[in-house]
């Protein structure tokens, strides 16, 4: 059974640059979600998908931000004209509303994003 | 913002219990207590959720006050591996918006040796 996936694992960027990250949700999970972690702070939502459908986006992600899920599978986060304050752990988790599942995430290992 | 609140750290010696608690007074009849665990540098874990009753499983116990105003992550006997940034959270387990997670800033638990 393999995890949810995220790549890169690590990416360091110079401010003003676009950055893309990638993540693989389990097989058989309808749902996938991002989520952004700051230094000393619990993860925050930016965004949901429900098999290809963006349903909820938080006033976190601003313009600069687009995500997609083509196909309901895998799900990129583009970031644009990075800043500073963008740097920080996105991670991506992915659960299943099927009759009978838990629907807990299940979160990626994460891609630290550094903008110099 | 967390509907929870969380010491925000604790300790616990090797091969003891660990018993974290977290409360969560405003708490929703329809809202479940989800526990998940983030280790250094990795991404959450989910542990165990519960309604109303004590749940266990192979990684930990939870225990709900019978108002279910608060709760008890135990983890039977902590090991080094154990350390880790605890978050208890109170969610809706099917419907609404998105089942989103609304995380607080946990508990960091260090297992001493």
């Amino acid at each position: 059974d393999t995890g949810v996936s995220q790549d890169p694992r690590h990416k360091i960027t110079k401010r003003g640059q676009n950055v893309t990250f990638r993540c693989d949700p389990i097989s058989e999970h309808n749902r996938l979600y991002w989520y952004r972690q700051t230094l000393g702070q619990g993860p925050e939502f930016l965004t949901y998908f429900q098999n290809e459908a963006q349903l909820e986006k938080s006033r976190l992600l601003s313009d600069r931000f687009s995500a997609e899920r083509p196909k309901g599978s895998f799900s990129t986060l583009e970031i644009q004209r990075t800043e500073q304050g963008d740097s920080a752990m996105y991670l991506c988790a992915s659960s299943s509303n099927s009759l009978g599942d838990n629907d807990e995430q299940y979160f990626g290992p994460g891609t630290r994003l550094t903008v110099t | 913002d967390a509907k929870t609140t969380q010491p925000p750290s604790m300790d616990c010696a090797e091969g003891r219990a660990a018993n974290l608690p977290c409360n969560h007074s405003t708490i929703s009849g329809n809202e479940y207590v989800y526990w998940y665990r983030q280790i250094h540098s990795q991404g959450p874990q989910y542990i165990i959720h519960g309604l109303k009753n004590n749940e266990t499983n192979e990684m930990a116990s939870l225990i709900i006050t019978e108002d279910r105003k608060s709760s008890t992550l135990i983890l039977p006997h902590a090991t080094l591996r154990d350390t880790a940034v605890y978050y208890c959270i109170v969610r809706v387990k099917y419907g609404g918006a998105t089942n989103k997670l609304i995380f607080g800033t946990g508990t960091l638990l260090a297992v001493q040796p």
